[in-house]
């Protein structure tokens, strides 16, 4: 079964940091961008980051620009995302996410981890 | 805010056909295909439609979407219960960085 499932999350001071993980299964991890999208309580979703198979190229939201880094370790089928300067607008749910190139969508995507910054 | 704009909520009874749409400058260009997700209360986001008319596995074709010019749009017949959601309109930028709509939540009366 293909399968994304987060973890990481928890409760951090503002400026704090956290890494969160996304172990992937049943897919060739290797081979596929990965992404985190993340949604505030009771808001919408919004893109965070991807990351491309090789990790030679990375892209952020503006928001987050400068305080978080994507990362990945394909040896051990698992994405990162380290954040660090947490604010209490970086609470919410963190989804991982695979993106399908030709398609140009997430046809995957983990149940989350939650984010509270407080 | 969200360069794709969509209704903040539609309704309708069983049985009955609606439709959700999701408009943007960034629309207006072939290459920019739309998607459109799913998001069940609780639970994360389903691929729906992907490259603005074509179902993801498993869904039913009840589901179809179509885009013409800035616009697009989810259509869903045959209302169910279970399709009470909220529904986002995406795609990916010439970044290849996503992009979603402020979602639309669909309230089955």
């Amino acid at each position: 079964e293909v399968q994304l499932v987060e973890s990481g999350g928890g409760i951090v001071d503002p400026g704090g940091s956290l890494r969160l993980s996304c172990e992937a299964s049943g897919f060739t991890f290797s081979a596929w961008w990965m992404h985190w999208v993340r949604q505030a309580p009771g808001k919408g979703l919004m893109w965070v980051s991807r990351i491309n198979v090789d990790a030679t190229t990375t892209s952020y939201a503006d928001s987050v620009k400068g305080r978080f880094t994507v990362s990945r370790d394909n040896a051990k089928n698992t994405l990162f995302l380290q954040m660090h300067s947490l604010r209490a607008d970086d609470t919410g749910v963190y989804f991982c996410a695979r993106g399908r190139l030709n398609w140009g969508a997430f046809d995957i995507w983990g149940r989350g981890t939650r984010v509270t910054v407080s | 805010q969200s360069v794709l704009t969509q209704p903040p909520s539609v309704s309708g009874t069983p049985g009955q056909r609606v439709t959700i749409t999701c408009s943007g400058g960034s629309l207006n260009t072939e290459r920019n295909t739309v998607n459109w997700y799913q998001q069940l209360p609780g639970k994360a986001p389903k691929l729906l439609i992907y490259r603005n008319d074509q179902r993801s596995s498993g869904v039913p074709a009840r589901f179809s979407g179509s885009k013409s010019g800035t616009s697009a749009s989810l259509a869903i017949s045959g209302l169910q219960s279970e399709d009470e959601a909220e529904y986002y309109c995406g795609l990916w930028d010439a970044s290849l960085n996503g992009v979603f709509g402020g979602g639309t939540k669909l309230t089955v009366l």
